[in-house]
């Protein structure tokens, strides 16, 4: 089993719809949680934290569930400008730090 | 926010060359720093983590002897592809920071 896992898509959602991508981890000693967003060619750039208690910014609602050792991002009212990948990541603590990285989900708002 | 400098953006070496790739905070000190690499349409794989004033700690088949790594101050973290080979072209980007990790704009590097 992979260390993070995503479902690789693409996504294709009108724009205005609301979109869910899910997560999975397989450690359950992670500790630290994130979503970040990654255009073509481009660097990464964080979206969000997650946190156990789930956050919200904007349209954007990330949730954690540490029992089924997933995490979720929501996107309400999906602009084009939402277009990307979106990648999980989930850092473990052993030692030094480890991040692992989703391979990402790729989403296209279509007008 | 935090800002991550690489440099360069673009490189083209040829086959057995070396290439250095610069890595560095900007506006804050990072004793730690990561080195990623992307092939197209995967995800970033953590090639090592690099600490300053001690040894680079790299993750599992990543060759030290071939992917150098120095930090040398708080703020600046440099790979070098040594002897690189047209495998080795890629997609280099480091990030840096405390939470949630602040990245480089990556390294687009073609070995010919």
């Amino acid at each position: 089993r992979k260390e993070v896992e995503q479902d690789p898509g693409p996504f294709n959602v009108p724009e205005g719809a609301t979109v869910a991508f899910n997560c999975t981890y397989s450690n359950s000693a992670s500790q630290s949680f994130f979503w970040y967003r990654q255009d073509c060619r481009k660097e990464p750039k964080l979206l969000m934290s997650v946190y156990s208690s789930g956050n919200e910014d904007g349209r954007f609602t990330a949730q954690l569930n540490r029992a089924s050792q997933y995490i979720s991002l929501l996107i309400r009212d999906s602009k084009l400008s939402d277009s990307a990948t979106y990648l999980c990541v989930v850092t473990n603590s052993g030692g030094y730090q480890k991040v692992t990285f989703g391979t990402g989900t790729k989403l296209q708002v279509i007008p | 926010g935090a800002v991550v400098s690489q440099h360069p953006s673009r490189v083209i070496c040829k086959s057995g060359t070396s290439v250095k790739i610069e890595c560095r905070s900007l506006d804050f000190q990072a004793t730690t720093m990561f080195w990623y690499r992307q092939f197209p349409k995967k995800s970033l794989m953590l090639m090592a983590t690099s600490n300053e004033g001690s040894k680079a700690t790299y993750e599992q088949g990543v060759e030290k002897d071939k992917f150098l790594i120095n930090h040398a101050s708080l703020t600046l973290s440099t790979l070098t592809v040594t002897s690189a080979h047209p495998e080795d072209s890629s997609f280099y980007i480091c990030s840096a920071g405390d939470d949630g990790y602040t990245f480089g704009s990556g390294t687009r590097l073609t070995v010919v």
